[in-house]
């Protein structure tokens, strides 16, 4: 099946540093890759979705400045957390919509935590 | 608008145990259903789908059909385990100028020996 991997998969970083997280479909082609965030127990909530070659769409709410994210290619998208802050702390899912499946499927990564100090 | 509302857990049962998560939807045009799960500390899996009204979609002895009469997408088991304990999310896909996922709020399951 169709594998989305994540690295890291967990980082500290200290409060005002930047920490770049990376989305990769390992064998298919992604047109679009989303980002999610995590909160403890709760549900997953969309942040932007990410268009290979196109600027990332934001939801509601969520900084662009803050929250960079390049899809270079059709297998890497990133998401970079600019001058992090402790409440940025959470759990990063990225998710890729494979081209080819008809229920436009998306395949999770792992997650990443991140825990900003 | 298009949203999914999921039973509140945390549903406790014991092992062998039927087992119904309950999930309703509303949505403009056809969407895609999908229950997806996760297992503490980790990222979400498919656990099944189903595209179009009346299809049940089936893994490892869950299913759930996509009953477009009711807008619903019932979560079922006959029969728990313990390594059935974890998250269960009920979503849907539309297509809205571009496919997004809306993710119900996640129904936490405990399964005891």
């Amino acid at each position: 099946g169709a594998v989305v991997s994540q690295h890291p998969s967990r980082v500290i970083c200290k409060s005002g540093t930047s920490v770049k997280i990376e989305c990769r479909s390992l064998d298919f082609q992604a047109t679009t890759m989303f980002w999610y965030r995590q909160f403890p127990k709760q549900s997953l909530m969309l942040m932007a979705t990410s268009n290979e070659g196109s600027k990332a769409t934001y939801e509601q709410g969520v900084e662009k400045d803050k929250f960079l994210i390049n899809h270079a290619s059709l297998t890497l998208s990133t998401l970079t957390v600019t001058s992090a802050h402790p409440e940025d702390s959470s759990f990063y899912i990225c998710s890729a919509d494979d081209r080819l499946a008809g229920a436009r499927e998306q395949y999770f990564g792992p997650g990443t935590r991140l825990t900003v100090t | 608008g298009n949203s999914v509302t999921q039973m509140e857990g945390p549903v406790t049962l014991s092992e062998e145990a039927f087992l119904t998560i309950n999930c309703t939807y509303t949505a403009t045009g056809y969407p895609s259903l999908f229950w997806y799960v996760q297992y503490p500390g980790e990222g979400l899996q498919l656990l099944l789908k189903a595209t179009k009204a009346d299809d049940k979609g089936s893994n490892k002895g869950f299913e759930a059909t996509y009953r477009k009469e009711t807008t619903s997408f019932h979560l079922e088991k006959g029969s728990v385990q313990v390594s059935d304990s974890a998250v269960y999310f009920c979503a849907l896909t539309v297509n809205t100028g571009g496919f997004k996922t809306i993710f119900g709020a996640g129904t936490r399951l405990f399964v005891k020996a």
